[in-house]
């Protein structure tokens, strides 16, 4: 199993442009985490789903974030339109039902210029 | 409020020295605790739960709920111990959600 997928690795985009992070769990978990990273708020929750259906957003920062799981091994995190206080790194982490450990992908680096 | 609070930013200390990356959290009922960590150039990963009470690379964490801290202890450090660490918590019927402290940059000089 290769992990949790995410694309793309890197993205550098000019602020008021649309950016669409990818992700695919691994086969056969039914939680999804997006986390964010930066210098100053450390690694925060954005939000997460279960069997497809978000659960807690609470942590998306405003309305020009958004995310859609339309299937089990696929979600996105857009963010329109970018701003440069976006950039970052971008987690998303699966886990399956009744276990403990969320295993990550390896990050979007984020820049919004 | 669910807080983590890791106050090292960064440690340094010199290999065959102890290291103990410090944990405190706030939550009011019984959280479970994690140590993630994350190498250079690598996925973040689980390092340790509290529940399982076990070693790994040497590496272990006790749970003191009186002082409500979950402190990584390590006796020797080693070169390849350096890593950002991250505490993090996840609360009861919270979908296991994480709440990560801000992370510790250990550093392991030869």
């Amino acid at each position: 199993d290769a992990g949790v997928i995410q694309s793309p690795r890197h993205e550098v985009t000019e602020m008021g442009q649309e950016v669409t992070l990818r992700c695919k769990p691994i086969s056969g978990h039914d939680y999804l985490f997006w986390y964010r990273q930066t210098m100053m708020r450390g690694l925060e929750l954005l939000i997460y789903f279960n069997n497809n259906v978000p659960i807690d957003d609470s942590g998306m920062p405003e309305d020009r974030f958004s995310a859609k799981m339309p299937n089990a091994s696929f979600s996105t995190l857009k963010i329109q339109p970018s701003e440069p206080r976006d950039s970052a790194v971008y987690f998303c982490a699966s886990r399956v039902s009744g276990g403990r450990e969320q295993y990550f992908g390896p990050g979007t680096r984020l820049t919004v210029t | 409020a669910q807080r983590v609070t890791q106050p090292e930013k960064l440690l340094s200390v010199f290999k065959g020295a102890p290291v103990e990356l410090k944990c405190n959290y706030s939550y009011s009922g019984s959280p479970e605790l994690f140590w993630y960590v994350q190498y250079s150039r690598q996925r973040l990963q689980l390092l340790l739960r509290h529940i399982s009470r076990e070693s790994i690379k040497g590496f272990t964490a006790d749970l003191n709920k009186g002082e409500t801290s979950f402190h990584l202890k390590k006796p020797f450090a080693q070169e390849e111990d350096s890593a950002m660490y991250y505490c993090a918590l996840s609360g009861n019927n919270q979908g296991g959600k994480l709440i990560f402290g801000q992370g510790t940059e250990l550093s392991v000089k030869p």
